[in-house]
């Protein structure tokens, strides 16, 4: 079956350190994989995607790149702000089964000044 | 562009009452979702539409919960009798016609918040 698994926080860093949070997946078919971020009191927003192997996502310094061979979608952010503050989820959609989406745990991210 | 409207925002009701949240998706968006999410978990999908139409219902606890969506746009989630166990964010969520798009993307929006006492 699907399903994602995220590295387990909370993760508390200073501001302008390296941020990588871990996401694995398990899929039976050819997912499109996902990092959404919620911030405190709302819902979900996408924060990027990739479709294929080797395609790396980016938006807002983060970056994740498919990584078919470890089955990994890590996100990465070489400078974190402390309006990077959020809960972070990876996801994953399989087109086959009518794109129906399989999050991870979240992890809770706190940068401090 | 307009987001995924939810309403409530918020709301608080003793266990057994009953409760009902409203969800617009985005326009044009064929597909809507009402998930779950409980403090400190990841959303739980309980239905998916597609138009009006049931793709998967399987998570959903038919004996409280039940959902609608009349003529494919707005959708209503309604829990009668609630259980304390029933606290958490409802997100509603939507995404475009073509579901078997890869990347296709869901778009949420701002949750509601219930509170069961």
């Amino acid at each position: 079956g699907n399903s994602v698994t995220q590295m387990e926080g909370p993760v508390t860093l200073s501001e302008e350190a390296f941020l990588t949070i871990n996401c694995t997946y398990t899929a039976t078919g050819y997912p499109s994989l996902f990092w959404y971020v919620q911030y405190p009191g709302e819902g979900l927003q996408l924060l990027l995607k990739a479709t294929k192997a080797d395609d790396k996502g980016s938006n807002k310094g983060f970056e994740a790149t498919y990584r078919k061979e470890t089955t990994s979608f890590h996100l990465e952010k070489g400078s974190v702000q402390v309006s990077d503050s959020a809960v972070y989820f990876c996801a994953l959609s399989d087109p086959n089964t009518g794109n129906q989406f399989y999050f991870g745990t979240g992890t809770s991210l706190t940068v401090i000044p | 562009e307009a987001g995924v409207a939810q309403s409530p925002r918020y709301k608080i009701i003793e266990k057994r009452q009953s409760v009902a949240f409203w969800c617009n998706p985005i326009s044009g968006h064929a597909t809507l979702y009402w998930y779950q999410q409980i403090l400190g978990q990841g959303p739980k999908l309980l239905i998916q539409f597609q138009n009006n139409g049931v793709v998967d219902d399987s998570q959903l606890p038919k004996d409280r919960f039940s959902a609608e969506r009349l003529k494919g746009v707005d959708s209503t989630l309604k829990i009668q009798p609630a259980k304390l166990e029933d606290s958490a964010v409802y997100l509603c969520a939507s995404s475009l016609r073509f579901i078997r798009e890869a990347g296709n993307t869901i778009y949420f929006g701002e949750g509601s918040w219930l509170t069961v006492v």
